[in-house]
C-alpha cells in the first residue's frame, strides 16, 4: 500500500510569488490534513479536509488555501509569498471517524521563500 | 484557546529510562496521540490514549490522565535509534493539535 505522497518535496520562490502543494493520501482515506513545520516549532493546523469539505482551519491568514477533489486528493495554495512562509508542509491522511488518533504523514514539501 | 506544555529538550544515556510529559489545555478533548519525527523525516505514529491509564506498546509505552489534562510517553531500554523528536498531540474537532515537540538526546 502506497503511502501518503507529497509533490514537489523542495521548492525556492521569492516574494510575492504562490506556491500550490500536492498530497496523495493513502488509498482508502478520505481525510486529508495540513501543517506547516518551522524550525524549533511544532506542527501548526493549517486545515482539514474530508469528502471535498472543509472541516476545520487552524490560525493562518486568508492567503493560506486548499481544497479537496473527489479522488480524496489535496492541494494547498499560499498567496502573495512572504519570507515566514518558509517552512515544511506536512499533509497527513487518515481514516475518518475512527478516532485513534493516528495521521499517516507525508515527506513533505520543503518550501524556501527569497 | 488551545496549548500544549512539554520540555524541549531532553537527554538520556542507552538503555536507560525516559519520560517526556504533557499538559494540555484545551476544549473539545476526544485523545492524546505521541509522534516521532527523526531529523529530515516525516513524524510517525506512536501510541493514542482515549481512556485514563497506561497503554503499552514494546519499549514504548503511554499514560494519560484526563482530570488532570496530563499525560507522558514513557521510553525503556533507550537505543542510539530514538534520538528524535517526540511530540504530543490532542486529538480535538477534526484536528490534531501538536505541542512544540521534545528533542530526545540518547547518549552512549
Amino acid at each position: 500500500k502506497a503511502g501518503v505522497t507529497q509533490t514537489p518535496r523542495y521548492l525556492i520562490k521569492t516574494r510575492g510569488q504562490q506556491v500550490t502543494l500536492s498530497c496523495s493520501p493513502i488509498s482508502g482515506h478520505r481525510s486529508v490534513s495540513w501543517y506547516q513545520q518551522t524550525p524549533g516549532q511544532g506542527l501548526q493546523f493549517l486545515f482539514e479536509y474530508f469528502s471535498e469539505t472543509q472541516r476545520n482551519k487552524g490560525n493562518f491568514p486568508g492567503r493560506f488555501s486548499g481544497r479537496q477533489f473527489s479522488n480524496s486528493r489535496s492541494e494547498m495554495n499560499v498567496s502573495t509569498l512572504e519570507l515566514g512562509d518558509s517552512a515544511l508542509y506536512l499533509c497527513a491522511s487518515s481514516v475518518p471517524d475512527e478516532n485513534t488518533g493516528e495521521l499517516f504523514f507525508g515527506e513533505g514539501s520543503r518550501l524556501t521563500v527569497l | 484557546g488551545q496549548s500544549l506544555e512539554q520540555p524541549s529538550e531532553v537527554t538520556a544515556v542507552e538503555g536507560a529510562i525516559v519520560q517526556i510529559n504533557c499538559t494540555y489545555q484545551t476544549s473539545g478533548f476526544y485523545g492524546l496521540s505521541w509522534y516521532q519525527q527523526h531529523d529530515g523525516g516525516a513524524p510517525t505514529f506512536l501510541s493514542y490514549n482515549a481512556l485514563d491509564g497506561l497503554e503499552e506498546t514494546g519499549r514504548f509505552s503511554s499514560f494519560l490522565s484526563r482530570s488532570d489534562s496530563y499525560g507522558y510517553l514513557l521510553l525503556q531500554e533507550l537505543q542510539m535509534k530514538d534520538s528524535a523528536s517526540y511530540f504530543c498531540a490532542v486529538d480535538s474537532s477534526y484536528k490534531l493539535i501538536f505541542g512544540s515537540g521534545t528533542r530526545l538526546l540518547v547518549r552512549p
